[in-house]
């Protein structure tokens, strides 16, 4: 069973720049989430889709981010225009059953310079 | 306040040691606990769910205490590939599941 894929696995971008990050679950997971972790701080969640639908986006930091999830499949994660606190490591994790059996991705390392 | 706090480490013990870790989370509405394993510049992969019963998995023990709102991770004859940062993680139901993380403890075991 291929795991969960995340690309780029890294990427650097200027200020202002945008980046649109990609995330394809594992077959059959209607779950997915994006987590981020900064530099020094703890990894914190970002936002869940079930199937194409946004479950609950408390926690995207601000309208430069923007997530879609069309068809219920890949996801992607845009970035515009980026700023230099965006920099961290962005994890996309899938999970058939909501709550349990987390599967995370490689992660997407973004340095905004 | 932290939601999840453990100690960041580093913990540097030899082969062979025992080594615990602990965590405390503020909710008491926390339901699903866990703990990760986070190897350098690499994703978070579960390690072990955590039961009030307490549980074992070879040579990791999992204790959780909910009264106290702490949970505890003992590692016993410590192998060089035990070297890790272990990460303390909830879930809350009413909020949808999703992951809440300590910052992580990091574990060195020297030869």
């Amino acid at each position: 069973e291929a795991g969960v894929t995340q690309f780029p696995s890294h990427s650097v971008i200027e200020k202002g720049q945008t980046v649109t990050l990609r995330c394809d679950p594992i077959s059959g997971h209607d779950n997915l989430y994006w987590y981020r972790r900064v530099m020094g701080k703890e990894i914190k969640f970002l936002l869940h889709f079930v199937k194409e639908s946004k479950q609950d986006e408390s926690g995207m930091p601000n309208n430069r981010f923007l997530a879609e999830r069309t068809g219920g499949t890949y996801s992607t994660l845009k970035v515009q225009p980026a700023e230099l606190e965006d920099s961290g490591v962005y994890f996309c994790a899938s999970s058939q059953v909501l709550g349990y059996g987390y599967t995370f991705g490689s992660g997407t390392r973004l340095t905004v310079v | 306040r932290k939601e999840v706090e453990q100690d960041p480490g580093p913990f540097n013990v030899p082969e062979g040691a025992t080594v615990a870790f602990n965590c405390t989370y503020s909710n008491s509405a926390s339901q699903s606990f866990f703990w990760y394993r986070q190897d350098c510049r690499k994703e978070p992969k579960l390690l072990m769910s955590v039961y009030s019963s307490g549980n074992e998995d070879g040579r990791f023990t999992a204790q959780l205490n909910r009264a106290s709102q702490y949970i505890s991770l003992l590692i016993r004859d410590s192998k060089l590939s035990d070297s890790a940062t272990y990460l303390c993680v909830v879930t809350v139901f009413d909020a949808g599941n999703m992951l809440t993380f300590g910052g992580g403890t990091r574990l060195m075991v020297k030869p």
